[in-house]
């Protein structure tokens, strides 16, 4: 089955509102990444975050290991902010990293 | 800034021509990556290395050879490509295995 889930799949926002993502797994991991996708296709890192919280301006990531968690939260959404987020897990041991289908954001004028 | 650039960013091929994506890296990593990404699917890891001269067979290595002649530049080859192989490609490249990727542009690849 699926060991990483993100959701929701896709999301509409208007510009000045908060969104939170969220990608939830199934298995024991060491870290979790999360990537920006901008429309275009580049992939841009985020956060290398193996638990806990960080902050990067307006984005905050979150990871609870013992609840399977991660979230990512972005305050004050802008137009820029727009395009599909990526979670990635590395699996506990493994050494190998598994990518979530992605929340596509739009983030409305 | 780290950097990792990939050519060609854009590519039509035959099928059954021979395609080759390379990726050069300035981030002084060992480790180094090639994924694919076709909707629905996400990203799937085709072939890795963490050493030159060596490569190791990601999760859907089938039709695709990789290359890694320095530590620098890591190529993905497709000697037959095929219709099912028109997806769009990125090379990564980590410090330690599964480390904080940082991935390249991307090259978008359609076989006809």
């Amino acid at each position: 089955g699926q060991q990483v889930q993100q959701s929701p799949a896709s999301l509409v926002l208007q510009e000045g509102e908060n969104a939170e993502l969220q990608c939830n797994f199934s298995t024991s991991l060491n870290s979790m990444q999360w990537f920006y996708q901008r429309p275009g296709g580049s992939l841009v890192s985020l956060f290398y975050n193996p638990s806990g919280t960080k902050h990067s301006g307006r984005l905050t990531s979150t990871t609870v290991i013992k609840e399977r968690r991660s979230s990512l939260h972005i305050s004050s959404s802008q137009t820029t902010d727009s395009g599909t987020y990526l979670c990635a897990l590395e699996l506990y041991n493994q050494g190998k990293l598994i990518f979530g289908q992605g929340t596509k954001l739009s983030i409305k004028p | 800034e780290a950097a990792v650039t990939q050519s060609p960013r854009s590519k039509v091929a035959v099928t059954g021509g021979k395609v080759t994506l390379s990726c050069h890296q300035t981030n002084n990593h060992d480790y180094m990556y090639w994924y694919r990404q076709d909707t629905g699917h996400g990203l799937r890891l085709i072939h890795y290395s963490y050493v030159a001269d060596s490569t190791e067979k990601g999760d859907i290595p089938d039709g695709y050879k990789a290359s890694r002649p320095s530590q620098e530049n890591f190529s993905l080859i497709l000697e037959l490509a095929s219709l099912s192989q028109t997806a769009v490609y990125f090379c990564a490249s980590s410090l330690r295995e599964a480390g904080q990727l940082y991935f390249g542009e991307g090259s978008k690849l359609t076989v006809l």
